[in-house]
């Protein structure tokens, strides 16, 4: 069973600049939710995708944004990048669910530098 | 505003002791906790899990306490290993949302 992948691995990016993060869920699973991990602090929760759809957001701006794929696939897009979004970047899966709580399963992540 | 803090930064443990890792969450919404181990250059790697009708929940050598009146959770280890070295993570979500709310972490030494 193949686990949580993303893409790239890491890169390096001018303020302005628009990037786009892959990730490719685990296998059965069909959420996807998005964090931002900056040196020295826990993940933040960007947004969630379920079914093609936005899910829920954290407390990002609009230039992030992102989509979910009929595969389960996911893309986090950021527009007009800045000093501060530099950071390591996570993809979350989770499977379907029909209890309390929902146990997430992460990639290895996307590092970003933003110059 | 911390809604799930992790207030020791960093804890160090003799190989076969005991460790314990805490964790104070300030929402009382939250309904589900985790616990992620974090290596450098890997992302986080799912532990251990307990939901709020719960007070304890054992996996091998882990077992998470939560006390939801104290609003606090710990993760126990025993015995600690070397390869239990490294960077802590609590984790909650409340009611209806499945977003995880993140404490800062704390980087647990095992010292052979």
């Amino acid at each position: 069973e193949t686990g949580v992948t993303q893409s790239p691995t890491h890169l390096i990016k001018t303020r302005g600049q628009q990037v786009t993060l892959r990730c490719s869920s685990q296998s059965g699973h069909n959420t996807v939710s998005w964090y931002q991990q900056a040196l020295g602090q826990g993940p933040q929760f960007i947004f969630q995708y379920y079914r093609e759809e936005e899910n829920g957001r954290g407390n990002f701006p609009p230039r992030f944004s992102g989509l979910q794929f009929p595969n389960y696939s996911s893309e986090l897009n950021v527009n007009a990048l800045e000093l501060d979004d530099s950071a390591l970047y996570l993809c979350a899966s989770s499977p379907p669910t029909s209890g309390i709580g929902e146990t997430q399963y992460f990639g290895p992540g996307t590092r970003l530098l933003v110059l | 505003d911390q809604q799930v803090k992790q207030n020791s930064p960093s804890l160090s443990v003799q190989e076969g002791r005991i460790s314990i890792l805490n964790c104070d969450y300030t929402n009382s919404m939250f309904d589900y906790f985790l616990w992620y181990k974090k290596y450098p250059a890997e992302g986080p790697t799912f532990l251990i899990s307990i939901s709020s009708i719960k007070d304890k929940n054992e996996d091998g050598r882990f077992t998470v306490f939560l006390n939801k009146s104290a609003k606090h959770l710990s993760l126990h280890i025993v015995p600690s290993q070397p390869g239990d070295s490294a960077v802590y993570f609590c984790a909650a979500s409340g009611a209806g949302s499945y977003q995880l709310t993140f404490g800062k972490g704390t980087k647990l030494s095992v010292i052979p």
